[in-house]
C-alpha cells in the first residue's frame, strides 16, 4: 500500500565501493527527490527530477549521481562511497506546484553505513 | 549558511499546554511554508502548510503563523498530547522549475509530558 518504496531499508558499504539506493513510487507524481538526514542538519536535498530521463542537482550533490529511468523509479548512486556519506536517505515524490500538489510523500528511508 | 533554521533543538511541554515551534528563514523569495512531523524510524509527513499570501492558517489544534517581514513562521499546537511527541521539521520553498523545492530546518524534538 506504501506509495513510495525505498530499497534497501539498510545497507553497510565499504569505503570506495559503489552503492545504489532505489526508490519506486505509485503516486503518478512527476517530481521525485532524494534527501539525506544527519543529526543537526535536518533534511538536505541531494538531487531531484521532474521528468523521466532528466535529473537536477539539489543543494548537496557532490559525490552523488541520480538516475530517473521512468516516472516511477528514481535511484541515487554513490560511485565511491565515503565515510561522510553515512546517513539516512529519504526518497520523496510530489505532484508539482500549487497548493497540495507541493506536498512531499516520503519513503521509509534507507540507513546507509559506510565503513 | 543555513537558509531555514530552527533554533531550538528540543522543547518540553506539559500535557494540555500549548507547544510553540519556531522557524526562521533567510530567502525572502520563499513563498511556501510547511511543517512536517517525524516519529523515530519513520518518514516525515506533512502536518500543515501555508502560502505567503496569508499570515495565519488554522487546522484543528494546529495554527501556522507567518511573519514575512521578520522572515519567521511558527507552529502552535494547542491542547498538546503525549502522541504529539515527535520531531517537527519546518520547511520553506519557492516555485522554481515547476516545483516548490523545499529547504528543511534541522528539526525540533517536542516532548509532551503527562
Amino acid at each position: 500500500e506504501a506509495a513510495v518504496t525505498q530499497s534497501p531499508r539498510s545497507k553497510v558499504a565499504v569505503t570506495g565501493g559503489k552503492v545504489t539506493l532505489s526508490c519506486h513510487q505509485t503516486n503518478n507524481h512527476d517530481y521525485m527527490y532524494w534527501y539525506r538526514q544527519d543529526t543537526g542538519h535536518g533534511l538536505r536535498l541531494i538531487h531531484y527530477s521532474y521528468v523521466a530521463d532528466s535529473t537536477e542537482k539539489g543543494d548537496i550533490p557532490d559525490g552523488y549521481k541520480a538516475s530517473r529511468p521512468s516516472q516511477e523509479n528514481f535511484s541515487l548512486i554513490l560511485e565511491l562511497a565515503s565515510l561522510s556519506q553515512t546517513a539516512v536517505y529519504f526518497c520523496a515524490s510530489s505532484l508539482g506546484t500549487g497548493g497540495s500538489a507541493e506536498t512531499l510523500y516520503f519513503g521509509s528511508g534507507t540507513r546507509l553505513t559506510v565503513l | 549558511g543555513q537558509q531555514v533554521k530552527q533554533s531550538s533543538p528540543s522543547l518540553t511541554v506539559q500535557e494540555g499546554g500549548i507547544s510553540i515551534l519556531n522557524c526562521d528563514y533567510e530567502n525572502d523569495m520563499f513563498d511556501y511554508f510547511a511543517w512536517y512531523k517525524k516519529y523515530p524510524d519513520n518518514s516525515p509527513t506533512l502536518l500543515i502548510s501555508v502560502r505567503s499570501n496569508v499570515d495565519k492558517r488554522e487546522d484543528g489544534r494546529l495554527t501556522v503563523f507567518l511573519n514575512k517581514s521578520g522572515k519567521h513562521f511558527s507552529l502552535h499546537i494547542t491542547a498538546s498530547q503525549p502522541e504529539d511527541t515527535a520531531v517537527y521539521l519546518c520547511a520553506a520553498g519557492m516555485n522554481q522549475g515547476g516545483s516548490a523545492k523545499l529547504i528543511f530546518g534541522e528539526g525540533t524534538k517536542l516532548t509532551v509530558s503527562s
